[in-house]
């Protein structure tokens, strides 16, 4: 079956980085994508890697290796404000999305 | 995990006739079910949100005769474009909130509408 795998939660100090994991397995591969979620509000695009390698777009990067699997989502200069869930979402082959559960980030001060 | 499904997964059809896509929770009862569109490489667009028994609410600047919500149960909530034109294509999303987790969304994998 279709997996997409990330932390449930996770935590950290303003001004830290953190980094939010993501592997999957799906049908085929035609890109993943990140998103950013505040509470009640609808997901905002953060980044759509489809190549290997980093993918730098000021504080927030993402990185993908399509052989493992596996992204993550990097997240620098932590502010107040960065404190949202992320989803991670695979697109398949029938270009389809998949989505992960979502990692809820708490920024702390 | 919660899954949500979403039927067709993609959809073309000639300019001036109806589509409608279903999205349904597959193990668990959703209270609120959301409809949102994409284009390429852009946010989610908020369409509209619909509770269970209740009309659907439609944010600003989208046509509710046009885009028929219809949540008639606790599982399965319909979109209808009616009258559907090229300006219509699409990736359509929805997700669906259950009554346990106020706070989650669980999101469907999408129907692609094209409109010839």
């Amino acid at each position: 079956g279709q997996n997409i795998d990330q932390p449930t939660e996770m935590t950290a100090t303003e001004g830290a980085i953190v980094q939010i994991n993501c592997t999957y397995q799906t049908s085929g591969f035609n890109g993943l994508f990140w998103y950013q979620q505040h509470a009640g509000e609808a997901p905002t695009f953060l980044s759509y890697n489809v190549l290997d390698g980093l993918e730098e777009k000021g504080r927030f990067s993402s990185f993908l290796s399509r052989s493992k699997g596996y992204s993550y989502l990097l997240l620098k200069e932590l502010q107040m404000k960065d404190s949202a869930s992320y989803l991670c979402a695979v697109m398949d082959s029938n270009y389809q999305l998949i989505w992960g559960a979502g990692t809820k980030l708490i920024i702390k001060p | 995990g919660a899954v949500v499904s979403q039927h067709p997964s993609r959809v073309i059809c000639k300019s001036g006739t109806s589509v409608k896509i279903e999205c349904r929770s597959l193990d668990f009862q959703a209270t609120t079910m959301f409809w949102y569109r994409q284009f390429p490489k852009q946010s989610l667009m908020l369409m509209a949100t619909s509770n269970e028994g209740s009309k659907a609410t439609y944010e600003q600047g989208v046509e509710k005769d046009k885009f028929l919500i219809n949540h008639a149960s606790l599982t399965l909530s319909t979109l209808t474009v009616t009258s559907a034109h090229p300006e219509d294509s699409s990736f359509y999303i929805c997700s669906a909130r259950g009554t346990s987790d106020q706070e989650t969304q669980y999101f469907g994998p999408g129907t692609r509408l094209l409109v010839l």
